[in-house]
């Protein structure tokens, strides 16, 4: 089957540490993408990536850092940095220079601070 | 910068009645909107996709429509069903077709 994966699906966290969260795809889709979602809120762009070993950050990308060393691969580091990572990550991928517009999301990465 | 608002932020209708969702974007020079649907503690879905080309585009019981002009989309679900109950998400892209801006999504429920 075709799709995204995140894994895992609850992460906990405590005070200094780093998290990595997967994230990957088997669509073909050339660019991925790390959105953060609160209780209530809208998702907020983290960093994405249009192609193998290039990303950008988006508007909230303080205490994170990506990597794409793999078409199919686009982790995402929590870093000590990141003063309040408690929230539902989502990542997604599309393929707009082959044509697919539409954002396709994986399940989702609950990460917790203890 | 590109802002999208979706009102209202909750709704709660009676099964089979029919309903309309609001999504407004500040900038209109969009490439496209995308709804979309979230069960609690799930992904997103995709839903319908409307290029900014077209006027509306349907699946299903869902119809969605697009003015550029005014800035302004609505999402028409027909015959609610208690299935259908989910939050629904609306979101364009920052620029060109790339990155999604999302509104704060409307929470639908639908009671039987």
């Amino acid at each position: 089957d075709g799709g995204i994966t995140q894994s895992p699906k609850y992460l906990f966290r405590k005070e200094g540490q780093n998290v990595t969260l997967s994230c990957e795809q088997n669509l073909n889709h050339d660019a991925m993408y790390w959105y953060r979602q609160d209780p209530g809120q809208g998702l907020r762009l983290i960093y994405y990536s249009q192609i193998v070993n290039d990303f950008q950050k988006g508007d909230i990308a303080e205490g994170y850092s990506v990597s794409r060393e793999k078409k199919e691969s686009f982790p995402l580091t929590v870093t000590s940095a990141q003063k309040n990572p408690t929230a539902f990550y989502l990542c997604a991928s599309s393929s707009p220079s082959g044509g697919e517009d539409t954002q396709y999301f994986g399940p989702g990465t609950r990460l917790t601070v203890l | 910068k590109q802002e999208v608002t979706q009102i209202p932020a909750a709704l709660s209708v009676p099964e089979g009645e029919n309903l309309v969702l609001n999504c407004s974007f500040t900038d209109s020079a969009i490439y496209n909107l995308q709804w979309f649907r979230q069960d609690p503690g799930k992904g997103l879905t995709s839903l319908l996709l409307i290029q900014s080309s077209q006027r509306e585009q349907t699946s299903g019981r869902l119809n969605a429509s697009l003015d550029k002009s005014s800035g302004r989309s609505t999402l028409y679900i027909a015959a609610s069903q208690p299935g259908d109950s989910a939050t629904y998400l609306c979101a364009v892209p920052y620029s060109g077709n790339t990155p999604l801006v999302f509104g704060k999504g409307t929470r639908l429920s639908v009671i039987a």
